[in-house]
């Protein structure tokens, strides 16, 4: 299974900024994916970083208020633009597992997201 | 809309007694359901999954079913121990040859010591 590691693990912004969220594999895998989970809830899918290309948003998110990065197999950066209030989150990124199971996504700590 | 149905939404349960999470999809193209267990703070962890052309498989004390005519599907824990209270979710994939998932909403798991 892959490893996966977040940066930040937690901040507390300012509204009407920005932050940069980055994810790390410790392995090549083919999928990325950046989710949504507010407290208590369930996941939501924002988007797929596709190396090499623009990202694939899901209905209810756009390129303009999240910005991904997939330069490479292994990396993965989501920006959170001009944050408001709503935009406090958990934001899990994950990766699928290399080797067979390719359909398996394996999860990173998440960065817990605060918004003033 | 494609959607996964989950239930109950809580559950508690003595140690040592069984617990069963019970999860619908819509989408009869869906062929692969894992289910994840995240505690307090912590990362989703998959814990077991089931792909379309099997109905049972078992690891240990968790087990999951899948009756796809129903496109019903179900965990099952036995001998519950208090380390296995935490929220847990089922998933389904999103059509066959897609590597997204669709979750259910969650299932916040007791187990009375």
């Amino acid at each position: 299974s892959a490893v996966i590691s977040q940066k930040p693990s937690r901040d507390i912004c300012q509204r009407g900024t920005s932050l940069t969220i980055q994810c790390q594999v410790d392995s090549q895998v083919t999928m990325m994916f950046w989710y949504r989970q507010q407290p208590g809830q369930s996941l939501t899918l924002i988007a797929t970083a596709n190396q090499g290309s623009e990202a694939t948003y899901e209905s209810g998110f756009v390129i303009d208020k999240f910005p991904i990065s997939r330069p490479n197999l292994t990396f993965s950066t989501l920006t959170v633009s001009n944050m408001s209030p709503e935009d406090s989150s958990i934001y899990l990124c994950s990766g699928d597992g290399t080797g067979s199971s390719t359909d398996t996504q394996y999860f990173g700590p998440g960065t817990r997201l605060t918004v003033l | 809309g494609e959607n996964v149905e989950q239930h109950p939404s809580t559950l508690s349960v003595q140690e040592g007694d069984s617990a069963v999470i019970k999860c619908t999809y819509s989408d009869s193209a869906s062929n692969y359901f894992p289910w994840y267990k995240q505690e307090l703070g912590k990362r989703p962890q998959l814990i077991i999954d089931i792909r379309s052309n099997v109905g049972e498989k078992k690891d240990q004390r968790i087990a999951v079913t899948l009756n796809k005519t129903a496109k019903h599907f179900s965990l099952h824990i036995t001998e519950t121990q208090p380390e296995d209270s935490a929220v847990y979710f089922c998933a389904a994939s999103r059509g066959s040859g897609t590597y997204k998932y669709i979750f259910g909403t969650g299932t916040r798991l007791k187990v009375l010591a």
